[in-house]
């Protein structure tokens, strides 16, 4: 079965630091992998995504992740961080398994970002 | 761009009372989910829906579930006699094919 580890349930950097996330997943055969962000009463809104080639990927809002086959990680990164960037970051990642298959979610990372 | 949107933004019910969580897909959109995020919890899959039928669904979408395309917009769950332990966000989400796009969700208390 498939599954999602985020090892850090919350991460506060100071605006203008950069930032790392950290995702590990299991799956048994290449994922699609997904990083989606929630600010405070609102819905999921997806950053990036990685089916398949270029390892790094780029997603709006400025964050980029790499995805390491090695280390079964997807993490997300961004340069410098805003205080908008303050939000619930949670990694997912869907099989290859048919367009319908369900997404697996980590528990999130709530970033905390100090002025 | 288009949305997914959810309505009612916030649902409260008494248990035992049935309710019913109404979506309105991206209009291209073939293939139709619901997940659910109680408090402080991780967001969890409960079913997904091609073709008029149900794909997939986990053990969460037990018979006091089910989910149902009324009309070639709408997208619906019911949850028969609430429980307690309904108590959550919902969301909508749809895909055409990858990603899956997420509604803003409805947050369903159950008294």
């Amino acid at each position: 079965a498939q599954s999602v580890t985020q090892p850090d349930i919350h991460i506060t950097v100071s605006e203008g630091a950069s930032l790392e996330l950290r995702c590990n997943y299991s799956y048994g055969a290449t994922p699609y992998l997904f990083w989606y962000v929630q600010s405070p009463g609102q819905g999921l809104q997806l950053l990036l995504k990685y089916f398949s080639g270029d390892t790094l990927v780029q997603g709006i809002k400025g964050f980029e992740a790499e995805f390491k086959r090695s280390q079964s990680s997807f993490n997300l990164r961004k340069p410098s961080v805003h205080w908008s960037d303050a939000a619930e970051y949670f990694c997912a990642v869907g099989s290859l398994g048919g367009t319908a298959s369900k997404l697996t979610f980590g528990t999130g990372t709530r970033l905390q970002v100090t002025l | 761009e288009p949305e997914v949107t959810q309505t009612p933004s916030h649902q409260v019910t008494q248990m035992g009372q049935e309710v019913i969580l109404r979506c309105v897909p991206i209009s291209n959109h073939l293939y139709f989910y619901w997940y659910r995020q109680i408090l402080g919890q991780k967001v969890e899959f409960l079913v997904s829906f091609y073709n008029n039928e149900i794909s997939e669904k986990s053990e969460i979408f037990d018979d006091q579930f089910s989910v149902e395309r009324p009309d070639g917009s709408n997208f619906t769950l019911k949850i028969r006699s609430t429980k307690l332990e309904d108590s959550a966000m919902y969301f909508c989400a749809s895909t055409l094919e990858r990603p899956q796009h997420f509604g803003d969700g409805t947050r369903l208390s159950i008294l």
